[in-house]
């Protein structure tokens, strides 16, 4: 069926260093996809959107981008810092009969001080 | 904005017990609700969305008198797991969507059945 899923489970980074989190989907109908911050214990957080009629979307220290061509998405994180340690997913919002987000399998990004 | 709480954080209960958690938009309404289930280290598994005022739709194997799900108003949704039982131990976590498609998420609901 179709799916959302990460290229690499471990990320691990140096501290001032940038990031970047690779996410691949196969749903070659969605138009909207959402990246998530989920610290350990907590509930996911919402970092960026891009709908599918972007290629970019510039946040403050994150970029969202979006290639639909091989239906890839990547988040960059700029100098990245020990607070950016999380696991980070990849969601497509899946149109239906109802809305659902179509989690991937998240990458865990670790910052090394 | 968009800030979503659970309570209670954590629960232990005993075998056979039900368990209700509450959902809740803080400042917005929340036409939409989803509950999803998430074991340690994996992703996040979307057990149903409710519409407020209306039944909830359920994934597949899902059991919908297992978890039962009101969604009585546009900021409150609650989940009451039913005669629960070690393997429903897990964490679980409400979104809540306006007419937008954001999801916002509340901070989870630790389960632990014994």
């Amino acid at each position: 069926g179709e799916s959302v899923g990460l290229h690499l489970p471990t990320l691990s980074v140096q501290e001032g260093d940038n990031s970047i989190i690779n996410c691949a989907y196969s749903n070659s109908a969605s138009d909207y996809f959402i990246w998530y911050k989920q610290e350990s214990g907590k509930g996911p957080q919402f970092i960026i959107d891009i709908r599918s009629n972007m290629d970019k979307r510039q946040g403050q220290r994150v970029t969202g981008l979006l290639n639909k061509t091989v239906k890839h998405l990547s988040l960059q994180i700029a100098a990245t810092q020990p607070g950016d340690s999380a696991v980070y997913f990849c969601a497509e919002n899946w149109y239906g009969a109802t809305n659902k987000l179509i989690f991937g399998t998240g990458t865990l990004l670790a910052v090394q001080p | 904005g968009a800030v979503v709480s659970q309570h209670p954080s954590r629960v232990i209960c005993k075998s056979g017990t039900s368990v209700k958690i509450e959902c809740r938009s803080l400042d917005f309404q929340a036409t939409t609700m989803f509950w999803y289930r998430q074991f340690p280290k994996k992703s996040l598994m979307l057990m149903a969305t409710s519409n407020e005022g209306s039944k909830a739709t359920y994934e597949q194997g899902v059991e919908k008198d297992k978890f039962l799900i009101n969604h009585a108003s546009l900021t409150l949704s609650t989940l009451t797991v039913t005669s629960a039982h070690p393997e429903d131990s897990s964490f679980y976590i409400c979104s809540a969507s306006s007419e937008a498609d954001t999801q916002y998420f509340g901070p989870g609901t630790r389960l632990t059945v014994l």
